[in-house]
């Protein structure tokens, strides 16, 4: 069972659709979990983090964690044709300065 | 904003040729990190590094693959006797705490 998997899309919707992006995990250790925001042939940049099992809003995004289930979520609101880029999970296992493993991506594409 | 800087943007190297790729971490920080990305995969960890030495490595940083920190500023990777599969976008973060990682825009390595 691989560490982090993310389905790869492509995820095509409209302009002001609420998204909906997944990961799951199978290693329990993993406490830290962030979004990383990926445009073509560019660096990941970082969207959001969350600590643990809980809930974290940002404008229009919201990063959900549920441990119980290893399961994590980034929502989108009110989508825009800005939003279409590749969406990394990733996550460590602990504060200290751990290594992040990431999920494959999923490609968003947001038409206007 | 403060950033990450990559040079070169693009190498093209031959087979069994050192490639030196070059980081700009952010100033202050202390943690750096790279990663290796081939096209259509995830992003991977090769190596992290701190108090001018390697923190951590992974299974694909071998004997091939060094890491210096030369002066105050740059964070560089060499790889000595580069192969095909070395093809890959590469990745340098540099971070503040644990979880926020901040990448560069990489390099594009192609070897042929």
């Amino acid at each position: 069972q691989k560490e982090v998997e993310q389905d790869p899309g492509p995820l095509s919707v409209p302009e002001g659709a609420i998204v909906s992006l997944n990961c799951t995990y199978s290693n329990s250790a993993f406490q830290y979990f962030m979004w990383y925001r990926q445009y073509s042939r560019k660096g990941p940049e970082l969207l959001m983090y969350t600590y643990s099992s809980g809930n974290k809003e940002d404008g229009r995004f919201t990063a959900q964690v549920d441990k119980s289930s290893k399961y994590i979520s980034l929502f989108i609101r009110d989508s825009q044709p800005s939003d279409s880029a590749t969406y990394l999970c990733a996550m460590s296992p602990s504060s200290g300065y751990s290594t992040l493993t990431f999920g494959k991506g999923t490609m968003l594409l947001v038409s206007p | 904003e403060p950033e990450v800087t990559q040079t070169p943007s693009h190498q093209v190297t031959q087979m069994g040729q050192e490639v030196i790729l070059r980081c700009v971490p952010i100033s202050n920080h202390l943690y750096f990190y790279w990663y290796r990305q081939i096209l259509g995969q995830k992003v991977e960890f090769l190596v992290s590094f701190y108090n001018n030495e390697i923190s951590e490595k992974s299974e694909i940083f071998d004997d091939q693959f060094s890491v210096e920190r030369p002066d105050g500023s740059n964070f560089t990777l060499k790889i000595r006797s580069t192969k095909l599969e070395d093809s890959a976008m590469y990745f340098c973060a540099s971070v503040r705490t644990s979880y926020e990682q901040y990448f560069g825009p990489g390099t594009r390595l192609t070897v042929t």
